[in-house]
């Protein structure tokens, strides 16, 4: 089973700052991560597939890059309404523990 | 509109059964494979089952595996997901996700969920 190993736990950062999360995966993934958003008491949503495109309607301070087994999310300026939880999901299924974004 | 809903969520004994159920709308849900997911309270998300377009295929994680089945009806544009011999550590809000085949791997459209909760 690959398992996805996110990082930081918690990223906490003022509005305008750059957020960079990590997902690591254990075996190669190729391209085929996607990254969620999900906020209290809401469904995920997603936000990028196959590490780089961004879903429909999804603002493009979102953006995801890697391949492999490195994988980075990256909120380019932050947003008060970015603060959330955000997991990793790899194309066999399993998902990251999240990293949550604290916005300051 | 894609649309999912949910339903049939609540509280059961350990031991005991439940059917979910998802309503399908605003997409040919014939052409995509559908999926549960789930997240226990507090806890990350969770991939529980997937199944076929045409019901041909269905997978399970292994913890649920011989306990819970998924199945659809393409008339009726419903998923649905039977539960039984419940145990505690299924307590989650059990989501409906469009998606999950090894194409489509992402899922890219989800309900709002509905809680079931195991405790005696």
């Amino acid at each position: 089973e690959i398992v996805l190993t996110q990082s930081p736990v918690t990223l906490s950062l003022s509005p305008g700052e750059r957020a960079t999360l990590s997902c690591r995966a254990s075996q190669s993934v190729s391209i085929y991560l996607a990254w969620y958003q999900q906020k209290p008491g809401q469904a995920p949503r997603l936000l990028i597939y196959d590490a780089s495109n961004r879903a429909t309607g999804i603002p493009a301070r979102f953006s995801g890059s890697g391949s492999g087994t490195d994988f980075t999310l990256t909120i380019s300026s932050l947003e008060p309404e970015d603060s959330a939880v955000y997991y990793c999901l790899q194309r066999s299924g399993t998902f990251g523990q999240g990293t949550k974004v604290e916005i300051k | 509109e894609v649309q999912l809903v949910e339903s049939g969520g609540g509280l059961v004994q350990p031991g005991g059964s439940l059917r979910l159920s998802c309503a399908a709308s605003g997409f040919t849900f014939s052409s995509y494979w559908m999926s549960w997911v789930r997240q226990a309270p507090g806890k990350g998300l969770e991939w529980v089952a997937n199944i076929k377009q045409d019901g041909s295929e269905k997978y399970y994680v292994y913890s649920v595996k011989g306990r819970f089945t998924i199945s659809r009806d393409t008339v009726k544009n419903s998923l649905y997901l039977q539960m039984n011999s419940l145990r505690v550590e299924d307590t989650a809000v059990y989501y409906c996700a469009r998606g999950g085949d090894w194409n489509h791997y992402y899922f890219d459209y989800w309900g709002q969920g509905t809680l079931v909760t195991v405790s005696s």
